[in-house]
């Protein structure tokens, strides 16, 4: 595509509830992040792909969350349990570099979950 | 945890003048990024300066870089009302051949018409 596509764009949660967030990057992107961003702060690193492999997820706050990359394109990240702490915006982002190569991300419009 | 630390934390100038942010880092980079995200929006991509250089231009913003110091600065001359946003400093780590982003908390310029 031609750009980085998220969805869904907005989602509301009752705490206690699974939520599912999908990320489609720009074809043939080899990396692909997932980032928090809370209000007022900068994004904060949860995990990242290269193709397939998740080759960092030391961000992932807890074990209630977990992302998936099956096939090296679409990318699911899946919140189990949620908790009023997991509001904020979860972006996703991906780039064409991979191994040795820098890094230059082209970011998503974002997914804004909200949990009541 | 993030590595980056922008300063000033809010910027606020007129039309015309010059807007320059600063970020600090902890450990050793691959290479040093400055983003932009408007209101509500993604981030976009500005400036990347890798770890062996010391400036950089793209049209109106030059980046310094300071690996002695761990630091890094964005200048953007004659601001524009369309240079309102927050940027960020994003820093490349690099672990067995691959490399990962983390970004800093970000300054939030105002440049007032």
């Amino acid at each position: 595509g031609a750009g980085v596509s998220q969805s869904p764009r907005y989602k509301v949660a009752k705490r206690g509830q699974d939520v599912a967030l999908r990320c489609d990057p720009i074809s043939g992107h080899v990396s692909l992040f997932w980032y928090q961003q809370a209000l007022g702060q900068g994004p904060e690193f949860l995990t990242y792909f290269q193709n397939e492999a998740q080759l960092d997820k030391s961000g992932l706050p807890s074990d209630r969350f977990f992302a998936e990359r099956p096939e090296g394109s679409v990318s699911t990240l899946k919140i189990q349990r949620t908790q009023q702490e997991d509001s904020a915006v979860y972006l996703c982002a991906s780039s064409l570099a991979g191994a040795w190569g820098a890094n230059v991300l082209t970011f998503g419009a974002g997914s804004r979950l909200t949990v009541l | 945890s993030q590595q980056g630390e922008e300063d000033p934390q809010a910027l606020s100038i007129q039309e015309g003048e010059n807007a320059t942010m600063n970020c600090s880092y902890k450990t050793s980079i691959n290479n040093l990024q400055w983003y932009r995200q408007n209101s509500g929006r993604g981030l976009v991509h500005l400036i990347l300066i890798r770890s062996n250089e010391r400036e950089k231009h793209s049209g109106r913003l030059r980046v310094t870089l300071d690996t002695s110091k761990k630091s890094s600065s964005l200048l953007i001359t004659a601001s524009r009302a369309a240079d309102t946003a927050s940027y960020f400093c994003a820093t490349g780590l690099g672990q067995g051949g691959s490399e990962k982003l983390v970004f800093g908390k970000g300054t939030k310029l105002t440049v007032n018409p």
